[in-house]
């Protein structure tokens, strides 16, 4: 079954740039109809989506980031990376990749990664 | 932001009944998107309870059911376990951001 590992540092510098990656182990990101989406949670607060990436390379962000977000995909890799510029400290949060296999619920989430942004 | 607004927190004793309900708007469970639902244990990801409204996954217990009207949505819990004290989120699509929406969140405790 298809399994997502987020990877990445765990500091970043305010007004630097955030990047992630998330590896696919027992599937392919080429695969059809499949979103491939970055997730967040700010310590002790909810769920906000940030995006997701179509396996053509085609994405769409939450309207809240898109100024300051890119997600992209690397089939020759078997991973989907997450770019957030211009980070401050409310972009502190733990970072879930997580895919649909096709519907629109979401049933594949990595463990995901706490990123804090402090000088 | 969160789209869908949800109950901050609920709460019941063992074997009893609780509800969570999730209320959107048109652009998203009024406009006929499923709306799903995900259970957090504490330090971990979500996982996936119940999708198109009312389908479980393999593995979730039928104590967990879901039901979908009009602009909202609700979460039942029947027969309370110590081992569902868990923050609980709804998920659905929204046409005005062209992606996920989800919940503002619910903490239930079991007393």
């Amino acid at each position: 079954q298809v399994q997502l590992q987020e990877s990445g540092p765990g500091l970043v510098k305010p007004s630097e740039t955030l990047s992630l990656t998330c590896t696919v182990s027992g599937g392919s990101v080429s695969s059809g109809s499949y979103y491939w989406s970055w997730i967040r949670q700010p310590p002790g607060r909810g769920l906000e989506w940030i995006g997701y990436v179509y396996y053509s390379g085609s994405s769409d962000y939450n309207p809240s980031f898109k100024s300051r977000v890119t997600i992209s995909v690397d089939s020759s890799k078997n991973q989907f990376s997450l770019k957030l510029n211009s980070v401050t400290a409310a972009d502190t949060a733990v970072y879930y990749c997580a895919t649909n296999l096709g519907g629109w619920e979401l049933p594949v989430w990595g463990h995901g990664t706490l990123v804090t942004v402090s000088s | 932001q969160s789209v869908l607004t949800q109950a901050p927190s609920v709460s019941g004793a063992p074997g009893q009944r609780v509800t969570i309900s999730c209320t959107g708007s048109s652009s998203n469970i009024g406009a006929a998107y499923d709306v799903h639902w995900y259970q957090q244990l504490p330090g971990t990801a979500p996982k996936l309870l119940i999708y198109g409204n009312s389908n479980r996954p393999s593995g979730v217990p039928d104590r967990f059911s879901g039901s979908k009207s009009g602009t909202s949505a609700s979460l039942a819990i029947t027969g309370l376990q110590a081992e569902d004290e868990a923050d609980y989120y709804c998920q659905s699509f929204d046409s005005s951001l062209s992606g996920y929406v989800f919940g503002t969140g619910t903490k239930v405790t079991v007393l």
